[in-house]
């Protein structure tokens, strides 16, 4: 079982709508998740870290946790053409000073004009 | 100036050639990375290294190694490369604040090409 699993996409959304991501995670000792956004042959760049349950808005994103669930998502509102990227969802794993990050294989989102 | 640095940017190779990799960064950080990223299979860790003296395998470290020079340098060896390690490599930093924090920051990648 893969330790963090998201839908591979693609996920095609007109512009102006919701786009939601999921992802799910196997290690219920995590405590720390966040969401990159990946342009095609650019680096990932951070776009939301949360770490209680919840919701986290900052801007058109809102990110969402449910540690019982290991479930987080992230909605994107007012969906625009220069969303359209690869996300991938990021998850804390293994204990104390050895956390590290693990990764989802990403979701490809294409906001239709 | 970026905050993590990667060169080259861009190489081709031939298969059993040694290449090295290398990554810089500028944000003091003491925690390091090395990634590959393939189509459909995210971003997979080679190697990483919590400061100077600690370095520790990562998911698929066979056929890499590494080095650390310094708290800002890390670089990325294929002794002896072969046409299955035709990626994306990234390095990424971060900093342990204890807490749960541990934001990663990515360089912005080499693309190697084995033939």
């Amino acid at each position: 079982q893969k330790e963090v699993e998201q839908n591979s996409g693609p996920l095609s959304v007109p512009e102006g709508a919701i786009a939601s991501l999921n992802c799910t995670y196997s290690d219920r000792g995590s405590q720390s998740f966040f969401w990159y956004r990946q342009y095609s042959g650019k680096s990932p760049e951070l776009i939301m870290s949360i770490y209680s349950n919840g919701d986290k808005e900052d801007g058109r994103f809102t990110a969402q946790l449910n540690k019982a669930s290991q479930y987080v998502s992230l909605l994107i509102r007012d969906s625009q053409p220069s969303d359209s990227a690869t996300y991938l969802c990021a998850v804390n794993t293994g204990s104390g000073s050895a956390r590290q990050l693990t990764f989802g294989s990403g979701t490809q989102l294409t906001v239709l004009p | 100036d970026a905050d993590v640095t990667q060169t080259p940017r861009n190489r081709i190779t031939k298969t059993g050639k040694r290449i090295m990799l290398e990554c810089s960064q500028t944000k003091g950080h003491d925690r390091m990375y090395w990634y590959r990223q393939d189509p459909g299979l995210g971003l997979r860790l080679i190697y990483y290294s919590f400061d100077v003296k600690d370095i520790n395998k990562g998911e698929i470290s066979d056929g890499y190694s590494v080095s650390r020079q310094a708290q800002a340098k890390f670089s990325l060896s294929l002794e002896s490369a072969i046409p299955n390690q035709t990626a994306l490599y990234f390095c990424a930093t971060s900093h342990f604040y204890g807490d749960r924090t541990d934001t990663q920051y990515f360089g912005p990648g080499t693309r190697l090409t084995v033939l």
